[in-house]
């Protein structure tokens, strides 16, 4: 197992358009988290599954943006409509649930840029 | 949702010094961990502390939980310059999502 893993690493997109991201966690870990991170800032969450179950979305995710983790397996996160401020480091972590005692894996994240 | 502060937000070093950083709550925190960021990369765990007054080391790391469990503090000894980064505390929540603050850069000069 090679850890988790994301893509794609970078994303330019113009204002408007829809992207798509995704996230391989660690095959053992039944937890999936999405945070997002802007220069300066500590990570923040968006949402996570464990299995196939979206559990909790964080109020910074609106309508325009959905995951899914289908079989439990990879996740994918999109975002429509996408705006200038939009642009930031999508991470995507996983972990055992136990409620993080063994720490999370973090992926080495999507960078989006919306022009 | 909880919320952890950490102190100093820059932090510059001479090589071979020591310094701490400290991340401070208003409430009682249930776990802390600590995580550190290199330039251009992404989050790595580091430690997780859960007891009250708990003290973990790792090598020239130092970690420590408060007696009151409202602040946690990382103090690391003769700095050198792997130990660029941004360091990261952050709480689980009862969901086990991660909380983290804003963090401390640390920049070392040789």
């Amino acid at each position: 197992d090679t850890g988790v893993s994301q893509n794609p690493r970078h994303k330019i997109t113009k204002r408007g358009q829809n992207v798509t991201f995704r996230c391989d966690p660690i095959s053992e870990h039944n937890r999936l988290y999405w945070y997002r991170q802007t220069l300066g800032q500590g990570p923040e969450f968006l949402t996570y599954f464990q299995n196939e179950a979206q559990l909790e979305k964080s109020r910074l995710l609106s309508d325009r943006f959905s995951a899914e983790r289908p079989k439990g397996s990879f996740s994918t996160l999109e975002i429509q409509r996408t705006e200038q401020g939009d642009s930031a480091m999508y991470l995507c972590a996983s972990s055992y649930s136990d409620r993080g005692r063994s720490g999370y894996t973090f992926g080495s994240g999507t960078r989006l840029t919306v022009v | 949702g909880q919320q952890v502060m950490q102190i100093p937000q820059y932090q510059h070093v001479q090589e071979g010094e020591d310094f701490t950083t400290y991340c401070n709550s208003s409430t009682t925190l249930s776990n802390i961990q600590w995580y550190k960021q290199r330039p251009g990369g992404h989050p790595v765990f580091l430690i997780q502390l859960v007891k009250s007054g708990e003290v973990k080391k790792q090598k020239r790391l130092t970690f420590q939980f408060g007696e009151a469990k409202k602040n946690s503090s990382l103090h690391i000894t003769a700095t050198q310059t792997t130990d660029v980064g941004t360091y990261f505390c952050a709480e689980t929540d009862s969901w086990g999502k991660l909380q983290f603050g804003a963090g401390t850069q640390v920049v070392v000069t040789p």
